[in-house]
């Protein structure tokens, strides 16, 4: 079965600071990777995603993503953080056998003046 | 175009009583989802469809859980009688084949029982 972990419940930093979220993942072949965003109130958007090719991928709103397979990993970052980035970032697995992706817990990302 | 459009967004009801959640999927896509959002247990799923045809309802709590696809347009997903503990954010989410698994999600409908 597959599994999804992002080991930072909440996380605070400072406008313009960088930013990285962790993802682990399990599953035994190459998965497909998700981050998607929520914000208070809203449903879940998609901000990025990984299937094939280059590792480094980019998404929306200055967001991009490394699928690492040694470490199974697929961590988000973003080089300079506004204010409205303030959400929950969740990572998200699948793959060919199964339409449904299985989430990770989340991230809530706070960002300070 | 529409998203996956979701109602009611908000339900207040009191306990016992039956709550049905209706969902139309975006248009061309042939699966669709159902999630629930809690502080407890994150992000979990009850069920999807592919083709209007349940593929894994696994996730469906119990028999007082129950989901329909009757056409490529609509689902629902029907608690009866509810409970306090089923206070969650419910998500339909629809997504196409050639998209991957990309799946795109609705705004939620934000159920409370009391």
């Amino acid at each position: 079965a597959q599994s999804v972990t992002q080991p930072d419940i909440h996380i605070t930093v400072s406008e313009g600071a960088s930013l990285e979220l962790r993802c682990n993942y399990s599953y035994g072949a190459t998965p497909y990777l998700f981050w998607y965003v929520q914000s208070p109130g809203q449903g879940l958007q998609l901000l990025l995603k990984y299937f094939s090719g280059d590792t480094l991928v980019q998404g929306i709103k200055g967001f991009e993503a490394e699928f690492k397979r040694s470490q199974s990993s697929f961590n988000l970052r973003k080089p300079s953080v506004h204010w409205s980035d303030a959400a929950e970032y969740f990572c998200a697995v699948g793959h060919t056998g199964r339409r449904a992706l299985t989430f990770g817990s989340g991230t809530r990302l706070q960002v300070q003046p | 175009d529409a998203g996956v459009i979701q109602s009611p967004r908000h339900e207040v009801t009191e306990m016992g009583q039956e709550v049905t959640l209706r969902c139309k999927p975006i248009s061309g896509h042939n699966s669709l989802f159902w999630y629930r959002q809690t502080m407890m247990r994150g992000l979990e799923l009850l069920i999807y469809f592919n083709n209007n045809v349940p593929i894994d309802d696994s996730g469906m709590p119990e028999d007082r859980f129950s989901a329909k696809m009757p056409n490529a347009s609509f689902s629902t997903l029907k608690i009866q009688p509810s409970e306090p503990r089923d206070s969650a954010v419910y998500f339909c989410a629809s997504s196409f084949e050639t998209s991957g698994n990309t799946i795109y999600f609705g705004e939620g409908s934000w159920l409370t029982v009391v």
